[in-house]
């Protein structure tokens, strides 16, 4: 069974930048689409991009240049970088692989609050 | 871009059926999988629905989905409801370059 857990910092102050980072377990992170997805609280579900394991990269316009994401095969992991962040990015931030049209296996979730 | 509206919550009793819709804004509904989500209180995300009519492993036979394309929306019914339905639900689809949730719906079994 495929596992993800996101790790990084739960607090980030306003206009630096955001980072986290999935591992991956029970599997490995070649030929999926590896996503990032988050959830404000109280509020419904946005996607924020996605990383293919050859490298290749997508992201939600909405959130114009502010993302960036990486892949580290050998450690089985990908990451998240979102700069400039404002309290509007105060949201539960999962990782979650994509096969096809849908997110099957997801993170638990990692609440990162943007606060000074 | 494109959005997918649902409505704000649904409520009904057990044993009952209800249908959450989730109409597309623009672009056609039939050209791109929707999928649907469960999530329950402090849980992640769990498939109910992919590729508009397919249910994982484990999910009952209760829980189905459909397209109308005249509506030009997607719709997620569920039967027998039972205490444990109880969830926010999203509804989920793409096009080219942009991945859409809808904004969910709460559904309460009285």
């Amino acid at each position: 069974q495929v596992q993800l857990q996101e790790s990084g910092p739960g607090l980030v102050k306003p206009s630096e930048t955001l980072s986290l980072t999935c591992t991956v377990s029970g599997g490995s992170i070649t030929h999926y689409y590896w996503s990032w997805i988050r959830q404000p609280p109280g509020k419904g579900l946005e996607w924020i991009g996605y990383i293919y394991y050859s490298g290749g990269t997508n992201h939600n316009p909405s959130l114009k240049s502010r993302v960036t994401m990486s892949l580290d095969k050998s450690k089985n992991q990908f990451s998240l970088k979102l700069t400039s962040v404002t309290a509007a990015d105060t949201a539960v931030y999962y990782c979650a692989r994509r096969v096809a049209a849908h997110f099957d296996f997801w993170g638990q979730g990692t609440l990162v609050t943007v606060s000074s | 871009n494109f959005m997918l509206t649902q409505p704000h919550s649904v409520s009904e009793s057990p044993g009952k059926t209800i249908t959450i819709s989730c109409t597309r804004s623009s672009g056609s509904i039939a050209s791109n999988y929707v999928q649907w989500y469960r999530q329950r209180p402090g849980s992640s995300p769990t498939t109910v629905i992919y590729e508009d009519k397919e249910r994982p492993s484990g999910v009952p036979d209760r829980f189905s989905g459909s397209i109308d394309s005249s509506s030009n929306s997607a719709s997620l019914t569920i039967s027998g409801l039972k205490t444990e339905d109880e969830a926010d639900y999203y509804c989920q689809s793409y096009d080219s370059s942009d991945w859409v949730f809808g904004g969910g719906t709460k559904l309460t079994v009285l």
